[in-house]
């Protein structure tokens, strides 16, 4: 079946560049779906970061957008996110999710497990 | 950018109740919406789309309805395992918003 796993460090200091990586595996990334990423402050609720197409085309949160890069590698399977110049407001679990975009737009489907990141010197 | 409003924020409620949680959006979005559950320490898991559609596997307890601005998550009889929080998210435009939750607790 198909299985999301974010990676990366748990801790950035701030100032610093936020990188994250979402390994697909049951699934050729390369054969469609949008895949984004979401974020979950510690007991606040969801929010949207950004969605990449296979072929790279991306769509941001516009209150992110200027520090947001979301990229694709369809070589390894993956995705990543990058969050540059981070303040402990970036402190939050971060998952990785397949967007089901088929005829209609149905949501993130499958999730990854998510990652805690926080954001201190 | 869209915004979406969910009525309640907190929810008590009893097994066997059936409770309706409600997502308002400051614009038409038509049908596109989602529900998802999340429950503490879990990813949220994809309910129901294009706001009545069951996602496969969900039990048919779970049911939604609307289209416009105004939408609804009915549990019909909770279960235990019910008890989580519920949050709506817009799909209309490429620029995704999710509802702010609500959280539902057991009585």
């Amino acid at each position: 079946q198909v299985q999301l796993q974010e990676s990366g460090p748990g801790l950035v200091k701030p100032s610093e560049t936020l990188s994250l990586t979402c390994t697909v595996s049951g699934y050729s990334i390369s054969s469609g779906y949008y895949w984004g990423w979401i974020r979950q402050p510690p007991g606040e609720g969801l929010e949207w970061i950004g969605n990449i197409y296979h072929s790279g085309s991306t769509y941001y949160n516009p209150s992110l957008k200027s520090r947001v890069t979301i990229s694709v590698d369809t070589s390894k399977n993956q995705f990543s996110l990058r969050l540059s110049s981070v303040t402990a407001a970036d402190t939050a679990v971060y998952f990785c999710a397949r967007f089901a975009l088929r005829q209609i737009p149905r949501g993130f489907d499958i999730w990854g497990q998510g990652t805690m990141v926080t954001v201190s010197s | 950018d869209i915004q979406l409003t969910q009525s309640p924020s907190f929810l008590s409620a009893s097994v066997g109740d059936r409770v309706t949680i409600t997502c308002r959006a400051s614009q038409g979005i038509s049908s596109y919406l989602a529900w998802y559950q999340q429950k503490p320490g879990k990813a949220p898991k994809l309910l129901i789309y294009a706001a009545s559609t069951l996602q496969s596997g969900v039990p048919s307890r779970f049911s939604g309805s609307g289209s416009g601005t105004e939408f609804t998550l009915t549990i019909s009889s909770l279960q235990p395992e019910d008890f989580a929080t519920y949050y709506c998210q817009q799909l209309n435009s490429y620029l995704l918003t999710f509802g702010q939750g609500t959280r539902l607790e057991i009585k």
